[in-house]
Order: structure tokens, then C-alpha cells, then sequence
């Protein structure tokens, strides 16, 4: 089963807006990282965040972690027409799995 | 980061036969790769660990029989889809952590491997 959902489903951008993503998780997790998934490729890694951290940063990302919640977002600032793909969280849990929210796919049109 | 590599990329079979996917960690040992299987407009499933020279432990629901996954060293983990039926058609993407901890806890992922299965 799905640990959680990310939302929105779909976000369609203009070239420059930030996009902002959301996930939510059902149980404890270790650390949360999040993907990138262009059609019919593979995941890329975009940012770990530990269970103990609140906030990251790299390059025009941001990601927030709040364990009370049980949430995380995804922050992509300046956004490019590149940016366009899904994105994906994943909380690991025991045995370093992971287990992924539904994603958003983000069109950022030129 | 790390690499991980899928072979072969896209399979088309006919119905009854048997495919082996390869993963493979290029720059780094895996004592754990994952595997995950990804329906069109879908998120990723995780169907099972795969765990270096143990049996690989595998997702609620994941027939075991039918999904084989051997690790037999630390840089490659195979899964074969016996007697696959067109229901199995499917993206099956890996995943390896790095056992070193060189690369952190981060998980990093294969490029994908298309099965249609006719």
C-alpha cells in the first residue's frame, strides 16, 4: 500500500512561478527523499530530509519536514520549462524501504 | 551520486515465457537493492528486498513464485518474471543504497526496464 499522497495531482506552471508540492506519510519514517520522473525514465534524486530536520536546501529546491504532521513539501523556485515532469516522495521505514505517495506532475510551460 | 544501471531497458515477449531484468550498482557495493514496479500514470510499488546472499523478502501480495529475485553478489541483483502474462506488463525500476554509507541513506534508482508481455 501507498504511504501517503502528494498533492497537488497535477500543478501547471508558468515559466518563472514556484511550484510547491505536498506529501503526506501514514507512519514513522527515518528520512523522506524526494524524486523526479520523466516519462517512461527512471527516478532521479533530488534531496534527502532526516526525520530530525525541518528544512533543506538545494539550489532552487526547499523541502520542509514536519513529523507532528506527517508532511513534507517540495519547494521549486524559479521554475524552468525543464522542470517539467513528476514528482515523487518517498518515506523510508524499517529495512531502509521505501514506499512512495501517487506524485504530482508538474507541467511548467515556456 | 551513485550509479545504478537496468538491463536490458525495454522486452517484449510472448506469453508463458520467462524475462530476467538485471540491476546493477556501478560505483558502489549493495548489500540491499529494491524492487519496484510502476503502472502507466501510477506511483512506484515496491515488490521486494533483495537482500546479497539471502533470500529476498518480498511485499504483501507479491507472489514469490512468479517474481524470482537472486542477489548473488554486491553489485548485481536479478529479477525474472516466470510464465509472464500480459498482465505483467509493466515499468520495473531498482533501486541500491549504498551498504558503505558513502552516499548516505539516499536510494538511487535504475533507469527502468518496459516488459509487454503478448
Amino acid at each position: 500500500s501507498q504511504q501517503g499522497e502528494e498533492d497537488p495531482q497535477a500543478l501547471s506552471i508558468q515559466e518563472g512561478e514556484n511550484a510547491t508540492m505536498n506529501c503526506s506519510y501514514k507512519t514513522s519514517i527515518n528520512n523522506l527523499q524526494w524524486y523526479r520522473q520523466n516519462s517512461g525514465r527512471g527516478l532521479v534524486h533530488l534531496i534527502l530530509i532526516r526525520s530530525n530536520e525541518r528544512e533543506k536546501h538545494s539550489g532552487r529546491l526547499r523541502v520542509t519536514l514536519d513529523t507532528s504532521k506527517k508532511s513534507s513539501s517540495l519547494l521549486i523556485t524559479a521554475s524552468r520549462a525543464a522542470d517539467t515532469a513528476s514528482y515523487f516522495c518517498g518515506g523510508e521505514t524499517s529495512g531502509s524501504r521505501l514506499t512512495f505517495g501517487e506524485g504530482t506532475q508538474l507541467t511548467v510551460n515556456p | 551520486g551513485a550509479v545504478v544501471s537496468q538491463h536490458p531497458s525495454w522486452v517484449i515477449c510472448k506469453s508463458g515465457t520467462s524475462v530476467k531484468i538485471e540491476c546493477r550498482s556501478l560505483d558502489f557495493q549493495a548489500t540491499t537493492m529494491f524492487w519496484y514496479r510502476q503502472f502507466p500514470k501510477q506511483s512506484l510499488m515496491l515488490m521486494a528486498t533483495s537482500n546479497e546472499g539471502s533470500k529476498a523478502t518480498y511485499e504483501q501480495g507479491v507472489e514469490k513464485d512468479k517474481f524470482l529475485i537472486n542477489h548473488a553478489s554486491l553489485t548485481l541483483s536479478t529479477l525474472t518474471v516466470t510464465s509472464a502474462h500480459p498482465e505483467d506488463s509493466s515499468f520495473y525500476i531498482c533501486s541500491a543504497r549504498d551498504g558503505s554509507h558513502r552516499w548516505g541513506d539516499t536510494q538511487y534508482f535504475g533507469p527502468g526496464t518496459r516488459l509487454t508481455v503478448l
